[in-house]
Protein backbone atom coordinates (compact mmCIF):
# COMPACT_ATOMS: atom_id res chain seq x y z
CA UNK A 1 0.00 0.00 0.00
CA UNK A 2 0.91 3.55 -0.77
CA UNK A 3 2.03 6.33 2.37
CA UNK A 4 3.45 9.53 1.99
CA UNK A 5 5.28 11.43 5.09
CA UNK A 6 5.60 14.92 5.20
CA UNK A 7 8.55 15.47 8.08
CA UNK A 8 7.88 19.01 8.45
CA UNK A 9 4.96 19.77 10.59
CA UNK A 10 5.25 23.50 10.48
CA UNK A 11 7.48 25.90 8.58
CA UNK A 12 7.83 29.60 8.78
CA UNK A 13 9.69 31.71 5.94
CA UNK A 14 10.26 35.27 5.40
CA UNK A 15 8.15 36.77 2.78
CA UNK A 16 10.45 37.07 -0.69
CA UNK A 17 12.26 34.38 0.69
CA UNK A 18 12.35 30.70 -1.16
CA UNK A 19 10.76 27.76 -0.16
CA UNK A 20 11.07 24.19 -0.16
CA UNK A 21 8.17 21.96 1.29
CA UNK A 22 9.30 18.06 1.58
CA UNK A 23 7.11 14.85 0.47
CA UNK A 24 8.66 11.54 0.60
CA UNK A 25 6.30 8.46 -0.39
CA UNK A 26 6.44 5.01 -0.25
CA UNK A 27 5.03 2.72 -3.52
CA UNK A 28 6.35 -0.39 -4.87
CA UNK A 29 5.37 1.27 -8.84
CA UNK A 30 6.24 4.66 -9.74
CA UNK A 31 3.28 6.79 -8.91
CA UNK A 32 0.85 9.74 -9.06
CA UNK A 33 2.26 11.94 -7.19
CA UNK A 34 0.27 15.47 -6.06
CA UNK A 35 0.27 18.64 -3.99
CA UNK A 36 -2.82 20.17 -2.82
CA UNK A 37 -2.88 23.59 -0.74
CA UNK A 38 -5.62 23.76 2.20
CA UNK A 39 -6.27 27.55 3.07
CA UNK A 40 -7.94 28.28 6.57
CA UNK A 41 -11.05 26.88 6.58
CA UNK A 42 -11.28 26.02 2.76
CA UNK A 43 -11.22 23.42 0.70
CA UNK A 44 -8.31 21.18 -1.08
CA UNK A 45 -7.15 22.76 -4.37
CA UNK A 46 -4.54 20.99 -6.35
CA UNK A 47 -0.85 22.80 -6.93
CA UNK A 48 0.17 20.28 -9.48
CA UNK A 49 0.81 16.91 -9.91
CA UNK A 50 3.45 14.37 -11.76
CA UNK A 51 2.22 11.00 -13.41
CA UNK A 52 5.14 10.29 -16.37
CA UNK A 53 7.10 12.38 -18.15
CA UNK A 54 9.34 15.27 -17.05
CA UNK A 55 10.43 15.03 -13.53
CA UNK A 56 10.38 19.03 -12.82
CA UNK A 57 6.50 19.73 -12.64
CA UNK A 58 5.09 23.19 -13.27
CA UNK A 59 1.67 24.18 -10.93
CA UNK A 60 -0.33 26.40 -10.21
CA UNK A 61 0.62 30.04 -8.24
CA UNK A 62 4.19 29.60 -8.94
CA UNK A 63 5.11 26.66 -7.48
CA UNK A 64 6.90 23.68 -8.65
CA UNK A 65 7.82 19.81 -7.47
CA UNK A 66 10.46 17.47 -8.72
CA UNK A 67 10.07 13.99 -8.81
CA UNK A 68 13.22 11.83 -7.80
CA UNK A 69 12.51 8.55 -8.09
CA UNK A 70 16.26 7.26 -6.51
CA UNK A 71 14.96 9.49 -3.31
CA UNK A 72 11.65 8.63 -3.37
CA UNK A 73 10.67 12.18 -3.12
CA UNK A 74 8.90 14.88 -4.50
CA UNK A 75 9.14 18.16 -3.09
CA UNK A 76 7.44 21.66 -3.44
CA UNK A 77 9.46 24.35 -4.20
CA UNK A 78 8.46 28.13 -4.57
CA UNK A 79 11.41 30.56 -5.29
CA UNK A 80 9.74 33.70 -3.70
CA UNK A 81 6.75 33.21 -1.45
CA UNK A 82 4.03 35.57 -0.76
CA UNK A 83 2.08 36.28 2.38
CA UNK A 84 -0.92 34.80 0.16
CA UNK A 85 1.03 31.27 0.67
CA UNK A 86 0.30 30.97 4.41
CA UNK A 87 -1.83 27.57 3.96
CA UNK A 88 -1.61 23.78 4.92
CA UNK A 89 -0.07 21.88 2.33
CA UNK A 90 -0.51 18.40 1.54
CA UNK A 91 1.60 15.82 -0.58
CA UNK A 92 -0.14 12.92 -1.77
CA UNK A 93 -0.05 9.70 -3.59
CA UNK A 94 -2.11 7.63 -5.72
CA UNK A 95 -1.85 4.25 -6.57
CA UNK A 96 -2.07 3.41 -10.59
CA UNK A 97 -3.91 0.08 -11.44
CA UNK A 98 -5.89 0.54 -8.53
CA UNK A 99 -9.61 -0.20 -8.97
CA UNK A 100 -10.31 3.44 -7.93
CA UNK A 101 -7.79 6.24 -8.14
CA UNK A 102 -8.04 6.96 -4.83
CA UNK A 103 -5.21 8.86 -3.31
CA UNK A 104 -3.07 9.01 0.59
CA UNK A 105 -2.71 12.35 1.50
CA UNK A 106 0.57 13.14 4.08
CA UNK A 107 0.04 14.70 7.38
CA UNK A 108 0.08 18.31 5.52
CA UNK A 109 3.15 20.97 6.82
CA UNK A 110 1.88 24.22 7.53
CA UNK A 111 3.34 27.05 6.14
CA UNK A 112 3.61 30.43 8.34
CA UNK A 113 4.76 33.41 6.47
CA UNK A 114 6.92 35.83 8.36
CA UNK A 115 6.62 39.43 7.03
CA UNK B 1 -15.00 25.95 -14.52
CA UNK B 2 -16.79 22.69 -13.30
CA UNK B 3 -16.51 21.95 -9.80
CA UNK B 4 -18.00 19.80 -6.87
CA UNK B 5 -20.45 21.05 -4.84
CA UNK B 6 -21.06 20.02 -1.01
CA UNK B 7 -24.05 20.74 1.32
CA UNK B 8 -24.67 21.65 4.26
CA UNK B 9 -21.16 23.36 4.54
CA UNK B 10 -21.62 22.90 7.87
CA UNK B 11 -23.88 20.70 10.21
CA UNK B 12 -24.36 20.62 13.99
CA UNK B 13 -26.19 17.44 15.40
CA UNK B 14 -26.72 15.52 19.24
CA UNK B 15 -24.54 12.01 18.87
CA UNK B 16 -26.90 9.74 18.23
CA UNK B 17 -28.62 11.44 15.00
CA UNK B 18 -28.14 10.73 11.91
CA UNK B 19 -26.59 12.90 9.42
CA UNK B 20 -27.24 12.68 5.57
CA UNK B 21 -24.15 14.96 3.66
CA UNK B 22 -24.59 16.13 0.18
CA UNK B 23 -22.59 16.05 -2.75
CA UNK B 24 -23.70 16.81 -6.81
CA UNK B 25 -19.43 15.29 -8.51
CA UNK B 26 -19.02 17.30 -11.92
CA UNK B 27 -21.58 15.90 -14.22
CA UNK B 28 -19.03 13.85 -16.24
CA UNK B 29 -17.37 12.40 -13.63
CA UNK B 30 -17.14 8.40 -13.09
CA UNK B 31 -15.57 7.72 -9.57
CA UNK B 32 -16.85 9.54 -6.56
CA UNK B 33 -15.03 9.80 -3.12
CA UNK B 34 -15.79 11.19 0.58
CA UNK B 35 -12.94 11.71 2.60
CA UNK B 36 -12.27 13.62 6.52
CA UNK B 37 -10.23 15.54 8.17
CA UNK B 38 -10.55 15.31 12.07
CA UNK B 39 -9.34 19.34 13.21
CA UNK B 40 -5.68 19.48 12.96
CA UNK B 41 -5.30 16.28 11.24
CA UNK B 42 -4.46 14.59 7.43
CA UNK B 43 -7.20 13.97 5.03
CA UNK B 44 -8.06 10.34 5.44
CA UNK B 45 -10.12 8.39 2.22
CA UNK B 46 -13.00 6.47 3.76
CA UNK B 47 -14.17 5.68 0.56
CA UNK B 48 -14.51 5.32 -3.47
CA UNK B 49 -17.73 4.52 -5.30
CA UNK B 50 -18.06 3.36 -9.19
CA UNK B 51 -20.87 2.18 -11.04
CA UNK B 52 -23.52 1.97 -8.42
CA UNK B 53 -21.13 0.14 -5.96
CA UNK B 54 -18.15 0.88 -3.41
CA UNK B 55 -14.90 0.38 -5.35
CA UNK B 56 -12.89 0.57 -1.97
CA UNK B 57 -13.76 1.58 1.61
CA UNK B 58 -11.53 1.79 4.81
CA UNK B 59 -10.99 1.24 8.08
CA UNK B 60 -12.85 4.54 9.29
CA UNK B 61 -15.90 3.41 6.95
CA UNK B 62 -17.42 1.16 9.78
CA UNK B 63 -21.32 -0.27 9.30
CA UNK B 64 -22.66 3.38 10.41
CA UNK B 65 -21.50 4.77 7.26
CA UNK B 66 -23.01 4.20 4.31
CA UNK B 67 -23.05 5.90 0.71
CA UNK B 68 -25.12 6.56 -2.12
CA UNK B 69 -25.97 7.81 -5.55
CA UNK B 70 -29.47 8.24 -5.29
CA UNK B 71 -30.88 10.29 -9.12
CA UNK B 72 -27.73 10.13 -10.83
CA UNK B 73 -26.18 13.75 -10.00
CA UNK B 74 -26.49 13.51 -6.02
CA UNK B 75 -23.55 11.83 -4.23
CA UNK B 76 -24.97 11.27 -0.07
CA UNK B 77 -22.64 10.24 3.09
CA UNK B 78 -25.17 9.09 5.65
CA UNK B 79 -24.03 8.40 8.90
CA UNK B 80 -26.74 6.57 11.27
CA UNK B 81 -25.98 7.25 14.74
CA UNK B 82 -23.19 9.67 15.18
CA UNK B 83 -20.80 9.53 18.10
CA UNK B 84 -18.12 12.89 19.09
CA UNK B 85 -15.46 11.20 17.18
CA UNK B 86 -17.29 11.30 14.12
CA UNK B 87 -16.99 15.81 14.04
CA UNK B 88 -15.00 16.21 11.31
CA UNK B 89 -14.49 18.28 7.79
CA UNK B 90 -15.88 16.01 5.48
CA UNK B 91 -14.45 16.10 1.83
CA UNK B 92 -16.59 14.77 -1.37
CA UNK B 93 -14.58 14.35 -4.42
CA UNK B 94 -14.76 13.13 -8.12
CA UNK B 95 -12.40 12.33 -10.87
CA UNK B 96 -13.38 11.54 -14.62
CA UNK B 97 -11.15 7.98 -14.72
CA UNK B 98 -9.98 5.22 -12.04
CA UNK B 99 -7.44 2.75 -12.32
CA UNK B 100 -5.25 2.97 -14.91
CA UNK B 101 -6.17 6.60 -16.32
CA UNK B 102 -4.51 9.93 -14.89
CA UNK B 103 -7.06 10.08 -11.98
CA UNK B 104 -7.09 12.73 -10.86
CA UNK B 105 -9.64 14.29 -8.10
CA UNK B 106 -11.48 17.55 -7.63
CA UNK B 107 -12.40 17.94 -4.19
CA UNK B 108 -15.61 19.97 -3.18
CA UNK B 109 -15.58 22.83 -0.07
CA UNK B 110 -16.47 20.14 2.45
CA UNK B 111 -19.07 19.63 4.82
CA UNK B 112 -17.68 20.40 8.33
CA UNK B 113 -20.04 18.41 10.92
CA UNK B 114 -19.85 18.85 15.13
CA UNK B 115 -21.38 16.39 16.52
CA UNK B 116 -22.33 17.53 20.23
Amino acid sequence: AQSVTQPDIHITVSEGASLELRCNYSYGATPYLFWYVQSPGQGLQLLLKYFSGDTLVQGIKGFEAEFKRSQSSFNLRKPSVHWSDAAEYFCAVGARGSSASKIIFGSGTRLSIRP
Amino acid sequence: EPEVTQTPSHQVTQMGQEVILRCVPISNHLYFYWYRQILGQKVEFLVSFYNNEISEKSEIFDDQFSVERPDGSNFTLKIRSTKLEDSAMYFCASSQTGGTGTGELFFGEGSRLTVL
